[in-house]
């Protein structure tokens, strides 16, 4: 267990739709990052933030937005939701020597 | 360029032996990190061993080892008396600084172990 906690583990939704996924760190980690992973495209960084501030951002796409609030958990929204959006969707913090924890994953369907 | 190489899409191991997974990165960065995890068919991300570039000795954790070559910028990972347990998907990765778009990960590489 890395103490990182995702919710929700599993969403199937339509395309259009708007998600949001939840994280919560370790206790005392002040960075998270969203990771997507797609079946052909292994895992892509989308967003990093640092004590509630955007500190680094990858590929993601306009349809997506993360924020991180004064407790430190996060949110990662996907709006407009198009099939090619279906992954597993990982937020992460790091530890002392700088390796990521990953949290259990989100597994996002669009049908 | 691909900043992690894994050439290895899939390798297949026998009960209790040991077994070498490869990764070659592309850093010119003195200082970084290499990182490896399992993924597990339930799709969890397990960190599993690091090694700093400048760390002299090769680093153990339990069953597995990295074998650290710089020279070379390989950084294979060596899993011994592989169990059934060990079937997964395992990803080599490389941090070069304290940004997210940093922490480059390779392709992977599917082990299975057989009874």
């Amino acid at each position: 267990d890395s103490g990182v906690t995702q919710t929700p583990k599993h969403l199937i939704t339509a395309t259009g739709q708007r998600v949001t996924l939840r994280c919560s760190p370790r206790s005392g980690d002040l960075s998270v990052y969203w990771y997507q992973q797609s079946l052909d495209q292994g895992l892509q960084f989308l967003i990093q933030y640092y004590n509630g501030e955007e500190r680094a951002k990858g590929n993601i796409l306009e349809r997506f937005s993360a924020q991180q609030f004064p407790d430190l958990h996060s949110e990662l929204n996907l709006s407009s939701l198009e099939l090619g959006d279906s992954a597993l969707y990982f937020c992460a913090t790091e530890g002392s020597t700088g390796e990521l924890f990953f949290g259990e994953g989100s597994r996002l369907t669009v049908l | 360029a691909q900043k992690i190489t894994q050439t290895q899409p899939g390798m297949f191991v026998q009960e209790k032996e040991a077994v070498t997974l490869d990764c070659t990165y592309d850093t010119s960065d003195q200082s970084y990190g290499l990182f490896w995890y399992k993924q597990p068919s339930s799709g969890e991300m397990i960190f599993l061993i690091y090694q700093g570039s400048y760390d002299e000795q090769n680093a153990t954790e339990g069953r597995y080892s990295l074998n650290f070559q710089k020279a070379r910028k390989s950084a294979n990972l060596v899993i011994s008396a592989s169990q059934l347990g060990d079937s997964a998907m395992y990803f080599c990765a490389m941090r070069e600084g304290d940004y997210g778009q940093n922490f480059v990960f390779g392709p992977g590489t599917r082990l299975s172990v057989l009874p």
